[in-house]
C-alpha cells in the first residue's frame, strides 16, 4: 500500500501562509497527472474536496487554496489563512488500490 | 444540489452483521463510481471501498475485504454496503462518497460495534 505523511498539526497566524506537506512512499503520477488530493475536515463535518489531482481548484472553492507537487511530494498551501481555515486537512492517493489517505494535518491559529 | 443521505447505522454485537444504505440525489448516479470511506472516533479517514458505476469492478481495503460487500442498485439511486463478522475495529462513522475525485460526501452514519 501506497503510505501518505503528513505532519500531525502546524500554527499559523491569521492572514499568513500555511503550508501543509504531504509525502507519499511511492510515485503517485501517472501519464502527466498526480493522483494527489485534498480534503478539509471541520469538526463534525463530512470531509470537502479542496484540490484534486495535484493542483485543480475544487468547484467553490476559495482561490486562498492552492495545491502543488508530483511525485511523491506534494503541498497545500493557503495564503492567507483567515479564521475559517480551521480544520484538519488530509491528502490522499487515488494512483493504486487501496486509495490511502494521509493521517490528517490539524491547523490552529497562533 | 447533490445529495447523499446514508443510514443504517446502529449499535450492534460483535460477529454480527449490518447493511448500510446511501441514497443519492442531484446527479446521475449510474454514471459515478461510488465509495465507501470510514472514520473511526477521533481518528483519521480510512478509504475502505469502491464500486464502478456499472458494477462491473469492485475493490476493498484489506482491512474489510471478505467481510463487507459494496453494492448498488442503479434504479433506486442507492449504494449499499453490507457488513459481516463485524469487529470492535469497525467502529466509526461511514460516509458514501460520489466518483473519482469524491468531490460530494453524505454526512455520515455512525456503526458501534460493542458487546
Amino acid at each position: 500500500d501506497i503510505v501518505l505523511t503528513q505532519s500531525p498539526a502546524l500554527a499559523v497566524s491569521l492572514e499568513q501562509r500555511a503550508t501543509i506537506s504531504c509525502k507519499t512512499s511511492q510515485n503517485v503520477d501517472n501519464y502527466g497527472i498526480s493522483y494527489m488530493h485534498w480534503y478539509q475536515q471541520k469538526p463534525g463535518q463530512q470531509p470537502k474536496l479542496l484540490i484534486y489531482e495535484g493542483s485543480n481548484l475544487a468547484s467553490g472553492i476559495p482561490a486562498r487554496f492552492s495545491g502543488s507537487g508530483s511525485g511523491t511530494d506534494f503541498t497545500l498551501t493557503i495564503d492567507p489563512v483567515e479564521a475559517d481555515d480551521i480544520a484538519t486537512y488530509y491528502c490522499q492517493q487515488s494512483k493504486d488500490y487501496p486509495f490511502t489517505f494521509g493521517s490528517g494535518t490539524k491547523l490552529e491559529i497562533k | 444540489e447533490v445529495q447523499l443521505v446514508e443510514s443504517g447505522g446502529g449499535l450492534v454485537k460483535p460477529g454480527s452483521s449490518l447493511k448500510l444504505s446511501c441514497v443519492a440525489s442531484g446527479f446521475t448516479f449510474s454514471s459515478y463510481g461510488m465509495h465507501w470511506i470510514r472514520q473511526a472516533p477521533k481518528k483519521g479517514l480510512e478509504w475502505i471501498a469502491l464500486i464502478y458505476y456499472d458494477s462491473s469492478n469492485k475493490y476493498y481495503a484489506d482491512s474489510v475485504k471478505g467481510r463487507f460487500t459494496i453494492s448498488r442498485d442503479n434504479s433506486k439511486n442507492t449504494l449499499y454496503l453490507e457488513m459481516n463478522s463485524l469487529r470492535s475495529e469497525d467502529t466509526a462513522m461511514y460516509y458514501c462518497a460520489k466518483g473519482q475525485l469524491r468531490d460530494y460526501w453524505g454526512q455520515g452514519v455512525m456503526v458501534t460495534v460493542s458487546s
